[in-house]
C-alpha cells in the first residue's frame, strides 16, 4: 500500500518560508497518471487546498494562495515540496501530502511564531 | 471558486440510528463529489466519490447521492466508531478542489 510521509521544521517565523517534503514509499510517483497535493488544516478548523503537481511537473493552485506558495517535484527521489513563502500565524496548519483523495500522509504540524 | 455548505454543523445522533448529511454547492459541479471522515489526530479517510461510490473497505452502510448542486451522506445504522467530523469535497475541475465546512457528528 502506498505511503506517504510528510517532512519539514515544526516551526517557522513570520515573513519567513514554509518548506516541507513529501516522501513517496511503497509505489512510484511516476507510475500512473496522479496528481500529488498538499491540503492543509488550521487548529480546530476545515480542510484547505493548496496544491497540486503532475509527474511532468505540471502544477495547479488555490486561487486564495498561489501568490506566495510553489509545489514542485523531484521524481529521482519519489518526493514532492512545497515552499509557502511570506509566512504568518494564518498559516499555522496541519499539513497534508496527498495522492488523490485516496492516499494522505499523516499530517505534520507547523506553527508560524517568533 | 465553487463554495460548498455543510448542514447542520453539529448532528446528534443514537448509536444504531441513521445519519443525514448534506452538501450545497454554490454552482452545479456535476456528480464530482466526495466524503470524508476525520477522527481527532487522525487524517482525513475517503468514503465516497464520484457522489456515490464507496471507496476500498468502506462499509456499506455508507452511501452518497445526488448531483449538481444537492448532495446527502446516509450512515444507515450508526456504529461508535461513525462518530466523527465529516467533510463534503467538489472537483469539478480537478485536480483544483474545495471542500465543506464540516458536519462533526456526535453522539446524542
Amino acid at each position: 500500500q502506498l505511503q506517504l510521509q510528510e517532512s519539514g521544521p515544526g516551526l517557522v517565523k513570520p515573513s519567513e518560508t514554509l518548506s516541507l517534503t513529501c516522501t513517496v514509499s511503497r509505489g512510484s510517483i511516476t507510475v500512473g497518471a496522479y496528481y500529488w497535493g498538499w491540503i492543509r488544516q488550521p487548529p480546530g478548523k476545515g480542510l484547505e487546498y493548496i496544491a497540486s503537481i503532475y509527474q511532468t511537473g505540471n502544477s495547479h493552485y488555490s486561487p486564495s494562495l498561489m501568490s506566495r506558495v510553489t509545489i514542485s517535484i523531484d521524481t529521482s527521489k519519489n518526493q514532492f515540496s512545497l515552499n509557502v513563502y511570506s509566512v504568518t500565524a494564518a498559516d499555522t496548519a496541519v499539513y497534508y501530502c496527498t495522492r488523490d483523495n485516496l492516499y494522505w500522509g499523516q499530517g505534520t504540524l507547523v506553527t508560524v511564531s517568533s | 471558486e465553487t463554495v460548498l455548505t455543510q448542514s447542520p454543523a453539529t448532528l446528534s445522533v443514537s448509536p444504531g440510528e441513521r445519519a443525514t448529511l448534506s452538501c450545497r454547492a454554490s454552482q452545479s459541479v456535476r456528480t464530482y463529489l466526495a466524503w470524508f471522515q476525520q477522527k481527532p489526530g487522525q487524517a482525513p479517510r475517503l468514503l465516497i466519490h464520484d457522489t456515490s461510490i464507496r471507496a476500498p473497505g468502506i462499509a456499506d452502510r455508507f452511501s452518497g447521492s445526488g448531483s449538481g448542486t444537492e448532495f446527502t451522506l446516509t450512515i444507515s445504522s450508526l456504529q461508535a466508531e461513525d462518530f466523527a467530523v465529516y467533510y463534503c469535497e467538489q472537483y469539478n475541475y480537478w485536480p483544483a478542489r474545495t471542500f465543506g465546512q464540516g458536519t462533526k457528528v456526535e453522539i446524542k
